[in-house]
């Protein structure tokens, strides 16, 4: 059974630095295709994708945000983690994480974590 | 970066009648060396993380009810739900992976008319 877990702080002030964990279970990052991705939803408004790494450590990054965003594995602990530095209160969103397969489209992801800036 | 715009933004069916929901892509997203259209459709549920409906343009995922269809190539695309259920209002959303920088539609919100 595939599960993801965003987990982080809800509350962040504007300028500091978000760092945002995903867990997972049911497989294995280190597998061939395997990829977490994570993707951000601000209240009310589209899904906008910021960050992947892939089974082979690679990782890549949305364009208008690459110079504030770091995207890492461990794959002992099965976790990702997305750190998005000085943050806005436009950053106001819902995080997901969400597992790629295929190396393609996302099959599962978490629940979400609301991280709110502002002061 | 590729982009997707969705139309409508917003449509009201009634129950039993058919739900038509495009996609375009201001790029080709058909990868010709092995004929795939990169391109899949979630559906997102208030409250919920979005579920993946189609990949590959028309292939439904495990469990998702055979009222639900994709189709198109190329740089438009289409969801069908055929027989519109209380269960399917919801924003549906389109998603572009031809690019690794992934890139989603704006969201087509599905109400009862």
């Amino acid at each position: 059974q595939v599960t993801l877990r965003e987990s982080g702080p809800a509350l962040v002030k504007p300028t500091q630095t978000l760092t945002l964990t995903c867990t997972f279970s049911g497989f294995s990052l280190t597998t061939r295709g395997m990829c977490v991705s994570w993707i951000r939803q601000p209240p009310g408004k589209t899904l906008e994708w910021l960050a992947l790494i892939d089974w082979d450590g690679d990782e890549s990054y949305s364009t208008s945000l690459k110079t504030r965003l770091t995207i890492s594995k461990d794959t002992s602990k099965n976790q990702v983690v997305l750190t998005m530095t000085n943050m806005d209160p436009v950053d106001t969103a819902t995080y997901y994480c969400a597992r790629i397969r295929e190396g393609a489209f996302f099959d599962y992801w978490g629940q979400g974590a609301l991280v709110t800036v502002s002061s | 970066d590729i982009e997707m715009t969705q139309s409508p933004d917003s449509l009201a069916v009634s129950l039993g009648e058919r739900a038509t929901i495009n996609c375009r892509s201001n790029h080709s997203v058909l990868f010709s060396p092995n004929n795939k259209n990169y391109l899949a459709w979630y559906q997102q549920k208030p409250g919920q993380p979005p579920k993946l409906l189609i990949y590959w343009a028309s292939t439904r995922e495990f469990g998702v009810p055979d009222r639900f269809s994709g189709s198109g190539s190329g740089t438009d695309f289409t969801l069908t739900i055929s027989s519109l259920q209380a269960e399917d209002v919801a924003v549906y959303y389109c998603q572009q992976y031809y690019s690794t920088l992934r890139t989603f539609g704006q969201g087509t919100k599905v109400e009862i008319k």
